[in-house]
């Protein structure tokens, strides 16, 4: 199905991370998008969108935050991890219902 | 700036029917732009696709869930609502509605924790 980078992910701050979602079935529509979106959900709080159809920042996200990838294979990267970046990031497949998340990795600063 | 807030009884019984109401304020709900989903969230877990909705009625659900479950839709009152029959403990969760678009959810509830338990 989907499965991502292991956790805990723990990274230093203003030190790179990188985040992995593999997905079990091609996620690319004949529209030339991928239908893979990241979310955030930061301790107590509800998910929030990151980056939508694989590589589009969402309104208000940092452009330190960067979602890269195609068909089964995605990344999300931020260039410097800063200490508001802790939380739970989970991707999502929508390609087709029923959508699915994956397991969630939880970020750590260091 | 669209915004939604769950409202429903945060404590039911077991085999009962598990009803949440979310009022959408800031945008209209007969959009054709958009669906209304629901998503949720047990204790210390991962997220889990309910479904959605969109403003005619057309629904799509999740099948691990069909059977017990209904999203309807009011666009008089800018509100849609969950109801999910036959409850066991595994259905304790926190549940966000959220508005989605092109198959991502943009705009998020803060949650409502639902505790099934006798």
């Amino acid at each position: 199905d989907i499965v991502m980078t292991q956790s805990p992910l723990s990274v230093a701050p203003g030190e790179p991370a990188s985040i992995s979602c593999r997905s079990s079935q091609s996620l690319l529509h004949y529209n030339g998008y991928n239908y893979l979106n990241w979310y955030l959900q930061k301790p107590g709080q509800s998910p929030h969108l990151l980056i939508y159809l694989g590589s589009n920042r969402a309104s208000g996200v940092p452009d330190r935050f960067s979602g890269s990838g195609s068909g089964t294979d995605f990344t999300l990267k931020i260039s410097r991890v800063e200490a508001e970046d802790v939380g739970i990031y989970y991707c999502m497949k929508a390609l087709q219902t029923p959508y699915t998340f994956g397991q969630g990795t939880r970020l750590e600063i260091k | 700036q669209v915004q939604l807030q769950e409202s429903g009884p945060g404590l039911v019984k077991p085999s009962q029917t598990l009803s949440l109401t979310c009022t959408v304020s800031g945008g209209s709900i007969s959009s054709d732009d958009y669906y209304w989903g629901w998503i949720r969230q047990p204790p210390g877990k991962g997220l889990e696709w309910i479904g959605h909705i969109y403003y005619s009625g057309n629904t799509f659900y999740n099948p691990s869930l069909e059977s017990r479950l209904s999203i309807s839709i009011d666009t008089s009152k800018n509100q849609f609502s969950l109801r999910l029959s036959s409850v066991t403990a595994a259905d304790t969760a926190v549940y966000y509605c959220a508005r989605t678009s092109w198959g991502y959810f943009d705009y998020w509830g803060q949650g409502a924790l639902v505790t099934v338990s006798s």
